[in-house]
């Protein structure tokens, strides 16, 4: 079966600097999705970033990038500039390509100070 | 539209009431999900309908009942449940996964929940 494991369960951040989030999983599947979604206190989910597992680039939206390393099984997300919006928990998920199943890691709460 | 809309936000009700949790989407997704959210952790998986039809159950027990009465509805039906349910009941929906080439597609879309109280 697969996992997720976030190993921090909290970080910490200065407004203007930049945090990484650490995610690593276990599957025996060659192809695969991961995702980062990020739920503030307002509770909605909301997609980060995704990374389809046969592409070598690593994804990147605005402030938001990942160090996908497919043979280590882990997946990093950096956030850039970090502003106060950004606090929030953060959850590390996997989907194989033939389920409909999302499997969540256990996340982790980012703070941002100012 | 690109929202999940969940209905009601809260929900207070006692073990033998009966009651529902409504969920919609218009943005032609084929699949929608129930997950149960407990505080400080991940969502987990309940239900699963793909083109209307219950694709998971994840061992859920059968006070909770889904329905999926069209391919913009989803329903969650509650009977006689207990206070351990208490929790955010998030919705979600995606593009089928056969159309997994298009962009967006195995990306879920989630509603803002359903905080559901049991007492």
């Amino acid at each position: 079966a697969q996992t997720v494991t976030q190993s921090q369960p909290e970080m910490s951040v200065q407004e203007a600097e930049t945090v990484t989030l650490s995610c690593t999983y276990d599957t025996s599947e060659s192809d695969y999705y991961l995702f980062w979604y990020k739920q503030p206190p307002s509770r909605q989910m909301i997609l980060v970033i995704r990374q389809e597992a046969y592409k070598q680039q690593n994804a990147t939206e605005n402030r938001f990038s990942v160090n996908f390393q497919k043979a280590a099984k882990s997946f990093s997300l950096k956030i850039s500039d970090s502003q106060l919006g950004d606090a929030a928990m953060y959850f590390c998920a996997y989907r194989g390509i033939n389920t409909d199943k999302l499997i969540f890691g256990t996340g982790t709460r980012l703070q941002v100070f100012p | 539209d690109t929202e999940v809309t969940q209905t009601p936000k809260h929900l207070v009700m006692g073990m033998t009431n009966k009651k529902s949790l409504k969920c919609e989407q218009h943005m032609g997704h084929r699949a929608m999900y129930w997950y149960k959210q407990k505080a400080k952790k991940p969502p987990e998986l309940m239900f699963v309908y793909s083109y209307e039809k219950l694709s998971i159950n994840e061992s859920v027990p059968s006070r909770f009942s889904p329905e999926c009465p069209n391919s913009s509805l989803l329903n969650l039906h509650l009977h006689a449940l207990q206070p351990e349910d208490s929790a955010l009941y998030l919705c979600a929906s995606s593009q089928d996964r056969r159309g997994q080439g298009a962009p967006g597609a195995n990306v879920l879309t989630f509603g803002a929940g359903s905080r559901l109280t049991v007492l």
